[in-house]
């Protein structure tokens, strides 16, 4: 079954720590890997796709598919990226192209 | 460009009552997602729209709960009887096909009381 886990479901750090986010996910083929978040009062929004081998605000998140994992990192927290952060996994268009969401893991940056 | 637009933002409703949710997508968007999200989860796919055609409705409770997207832009998304149960927040998302990325909207958070 695809399936996506987030074991943490708080994770609060000080200003300028390493943060670590996080995401296993079970899947039988090649999925698509993407990280949501969700700032206080705001809609949910892409902040990072695996494809894209991207850095977006001091993000990265790099797909690790022996240990299925997509854990997502950042070298110094900074307190505007306290949020909501969700791992999503996608099966490709043609088997369906559903997005599957962890539970979600709540950031808080401490000053 | 206002994005995907919900409404209402709020309903609290009595249980055993109907009520309607309304989603209008991004402009030219012919993908249409409703997600369910209850407290502390993420969210849950209810139902995949591809213009007015429902390509994936596998989690829709079609007991109590109807959707339709006539002429393939705005939706609305249905639930008769509500039950306590269904409190929770629904999503509506857009995208163009074959496109990764879903757009949101704020979200409609039902009380049934």
């Amino acid at each position: 079954a695809q399936r996506v886990t987030q074991p943490e479901k708080l994770l609060s750090v000080f200003k300028g720590a390493p943060v670590e986010l996080k995401c296993n996910y079970s899947y039988s083929g090649s999925p698509e890997l993407f990280w949501y978040v969700q700032y206080s009062r705001q809609r949910l929004q892409l902040l990072l796709r695996h494809i894209s081998r991207e850095s977006i605000k001091g993000f990265t998140a790099d797909l690790n598919k022996g240990e299925t994992s997509f854990h997502l990192k950042k070298p110094f927290a900074q307190e505007e990226d306290s949020a909501m952060y969700y791992c999503a996994l996608r099966a490709p268009h043609n088997q369906g192209g559903k997005l599957i969401f962890g539970q979600g893991t709540e950031l808080s940056v401490k000053p | 460009e206002a994005g995907v637009v919900q409404s209402p933002r709020y309903k609290i409703i009595e249980k055993k009552q109907p009520v309607a949710f309304w989603c209008n997508p991004i402009s030219g968007h012919n993908t249409l997602y409703w997600y369910l999200q209850n407290l502390g989860q993420g969210p849950e796919l209810l139902i995949r729209y591809e213009n007015e055609e429902a390509v994936d409705d596998s989690q829709l409770p079609k007991d109590r709960f109807s959707a339709e997207r006539l002429k393939g832009v705005d939706s609305t998304l249905k639930i008769q009887p509500a039950e306590l149960g269904d409190s929770a927040v629904y999503l509506c998302a857009s995208s163009l096909i074959g496109v990764n990325e879903q757009f949101f909207g704020p979200g409609t958070r039902l009380t049934v009381l």
